[in-house]
């Protein structure tokens, strides 16, 4: 089962921030927090991942508590394209299990609206 | 450099037909992975290959289901004798084998069975 609880559904004003929110209360240690998008009838994509310290890459912004028990992905300027299910992934990075299924959730279906 | 390619895009079969979906990693990927997405679910991880291994079957249906990766060629999943139960999206990743890079998806095949 997935390790991590999201909204069902949010919405978001084009051109304005998108918040996602994600809840891993029970992360461990050497877990890491991804999250991917699924844009309609396509096959999903990496947004990006982080530790515990805050990451931004040319997609998005990842923030992370400092307990580690939850996290924001933050889509700064979205646009209609944006419009997708985004999921929240806790796992050991790929580089430290042998074993590196993924394990997605039910993720947060995220309307852009114009 | 060219990303996962999955074909067929879309496959009609006939209960009881065979299905072979081909999935060829972006190149210089030595892992790949196999999910289902099932109409309005998520997708649930199948099995995780490396070149003329199986590393991971857990997610494997018992029966009907095989899937191979071999030194030469796409990995390959077939399905025998389908029933409607199987009608679904098939999803392909494929990652390098440093494991520092992260899963990258094809387009998916979509599996309708009649």
């Amino acid at each position: 089962d997935a390790k991590t609880t999201q909204p069902t559904s949010m919405d978001c004003a084009e051109g304005r921030a998108a918040n996602l929110p994600c809840n891993h209360s029970t992360i461990s240690g050497n877990e890491y927090v991804y999250w991917y998008r699924q844009i309609h009838s396509q096959g999903p994509q990496y947004i990006i991942h982080g530790l515990k310290n805050n990451e931004t890459n040319e997609m998005a912004s990842l923030i992370i508590t400092e307990d580690r028990k939850s996290s924001t992905l933050i889509l700064p300027h979205a646009t209609l394209r944006d419009t997708a299910v985004y999921y929240c992934i806790v796992r050991v990075a790929p580089f430290m299990n042998r074993d590196d299924k993924i394990i997605f959730g039910k993720g947060t279906r995220l309307h852009i609206l114009p | 450099n060219a990303g996962v390619m999955q074909n067929p895009r879309h496959l009609v079969r006939r209960r009881g037909q065979e299905a072979r979906l081909r999935c060829s990693p972006m190149k210089g990927h030595s892992h790949v992975y196999w999910y289902r997405q099932l109409p309005e679910e998520g997708l649930k991880f199948m099995v995780y290959l490396q070149k003329e291994n199986i590393i991971d079957e857990s997610g494997m249906p018992k029966e009907r289901f095989s899937a191979e990766f071999p030194k030469e060629g796409p990995s390959i999943l077939r399905i025998q004798q389908v029933v409607r139960g199987d009608s679904a999206a098939y999803f392909c990743a494929s990652s390098p084998p440093n494991g520092r890079e992260e899963q990258y998806f094809g387009p998916g095949t979509r599996l309708t069975v009649t």
